[in-house]
């Protein structure tokens, strides 16, 4: 089946501009999370939505929103960017529901975003 | 604050060779994950570790996990070129019935050297 589908998976933005990124998780999998990558502070948690709703929400300023669809999809935007923001930005989908069960993310291949 | 210290955070061995990647985490949590990330590409599940003394192998990798002394290992049997990768330990938090909230180590660069 197929994976979790991110795009676009390269763009190069300037100082300002905001950025729209867009997630389609895996067929069924109602979670959906997403995480910023950069060399130093590695794998940051965003925020993670589950039909419809944000659940929880990492420690970011307010310029990163997210939203999720009907069908799932995902959607995350970044506002007025800043030259930190350039990072590999990777969303993850799951079964998610509360359970004691395994939360195994499967992640997508990631959008790179460049600020200048 | 929650902490997930991996280390060592980069690690050059010879193929043929053992080794133990340590992940520490500081909150009381009984499930644990490896990922794996090749250069420029996303992470892959490796290892889902849900209970104290809990082990998985997979080929020349096996995961442990000790949730007493949260500590997970990540132990390389006779290393080869093909596990050249960044390896990653991450804990599962759960608030208020929300999933998708795991906390990454660094991770731990591996290359594997003939």
């Amino acid at each position: 089946k197929a994976g979790v589908t991110q795009t676009p998976r390269y763009l190069i933005k300037t100082r300002g501009q905001q950025v729209t990124l867009s997630c389609s998780p895996i067929s069924g999998h109602r979670s959906v999370s997403w995480y910023q990558q950069t060399p130093g502070q590695g794998l940051q948690f965003l925020f993670e939505y589950f039909s419809e709703t944000q659940r929880n929400k990492g420690n970011f300023p307010g310029r990163f929103s997210g939203r999720q669809f009907s069908n799932s999809r995902s959607e995350m935007n970044v506002s007025t960017l800043e030259l930190g923001d350039s990072a590999l930005y990777l969303c993850a989908s799951s079964l998610a529901g509360y359970s004691t069960g395994a939360n195994v993310l499967t992640f997508g291949a990631g959008s790179r975003l460049t600020v200048l | 604050e929650l902490k997930v210290e991996q280390n060592p955070l980069f690690l050059s061995m010879q193929e043929g060779k053992n080794y133990t990647i340590y992940c520490n985490y500081s909150t009381t949590s009984d499930r644990l994950y490896w990922y794996r990330q090749d250069p420029g590409k996303s992470l892959e599940s490796l290892f889902v570790l849900l209970s104290n003394g809990a082990v998985k192998q997979e080929g020349r990798l096996m995961a442990s996990l000790d949730t007493k002394a949260r500590l997970s290992t990540l132990h390389i049997t006779a290393a080869v070129h093909d596990l050249s990768a960044t390896y990653f330990c991450a804990v599962d938090i759960i608030e208020g019935g929300s999933q998708g909230n795991l906390i990454f180590g660094k991770g731990t660069k591996l290359s594997v050297k003939p």
